[in-house]
């Protein structure tokens, strides 16, 4: 079945550490990929997304996320966390064959927290 | 920056009766949607609508779920008759584009069912 898996349910890191969050999806063909952050309380921010090219995809705030198609993984990472970085943050896919809807398809999210 | 806006932010309703929930997308955006997160887990796709018409639903937009685009600006969730189950966080979407074009979000409207 088509899935978006994050194994981690919550992080916890220090501030200034560095962050990789983990995101594998099961699709019969690579999917477009999305990462999105949700501060408390509001809605859902786009930070990066990728479909081909270069592997290494830069975002914004300072995150970034890797594809690798042998692992069907796109985690997401940061070197340095800042404490307005903690949120939740969703992997999100729209596969290529899309019923022309163009729906997400969410994992069910990663809790970031930051300690001082 | 142009942003997608939700209202109300909060909604509460009683079990059988209709809700409407209202979002305006960026002006220029030709795709719509609306997702919804029930407290405590993922965020699930209801609907995306295009070219005045649905373009693809989900299993959860069942016959007691409608969308509109009244005029040139609104775009609204229709809930015929509440359930509890409906409780959720709604978020509208809305994009430029199709695909690998980002879908903004609006901050969502929190409906309770009593």
């Amino acid at each position: 079945a088509q899935s978006v898996t994050q194994p981690d349910i919550h992080i916890t890191v220090s501030e200034g550490a560095s962050l990789e969050l983990r995101c594998n999806y099961s699709y019969g063909a690579t999917p477009y990929l999305f990462w999105y952050v949700q501060s408390p309380g509001q809605g859902l921010q786009l930070l990066l997304k990728y479909f081909s090219g270069d592997t290494l995809v830069q975002g914004i705030k300072g995150f970034e996320a890797e594809f690798k198609r042998s692992q069907s993984s796109f985690n997401l990472r940061k070197p340095s966390v800042h404490w307005s970085d903690a949120a939740e943050y969703f992997c999100a896919v729209v596969p290529l064959n899309s019923n022309s809807g163009y729906a997400l398809n969410f994992g069910k999210g990663t809790s970031l927290l930051v300690t001082p | 920056e142009p942003e997608v806006t939700q209202t109300p932010s909060h909604q509460v309703t009683q079990m059988g009766q209709e809700v409407i929930l209202r979002c305006v997308p960026i002006s220029n955006h030709l795709y719509f949607y609306w997702y919804r997160q029930i407290l405590g887990q993922k965020v699930e796709f209801l609907v995306s609508f295009y070219n005045n018409e649905i373009s693809e639903k989900s299993e959860i937009f069942d016959d007691q779920f409608s969308v509109e685009r009244p005029d040139g600006s609104n775009f609204t969730l229709k809930i015929r008759s509440t359930k509890l189950e409906d409780s959720a966080m709604y978020f509208c979407a809305s994009s430029i584009s199709g695909g690998f074009y980002e879908q903004y979000f609006g901050p969502g409207t929190r409906l309770t069912v009593t």
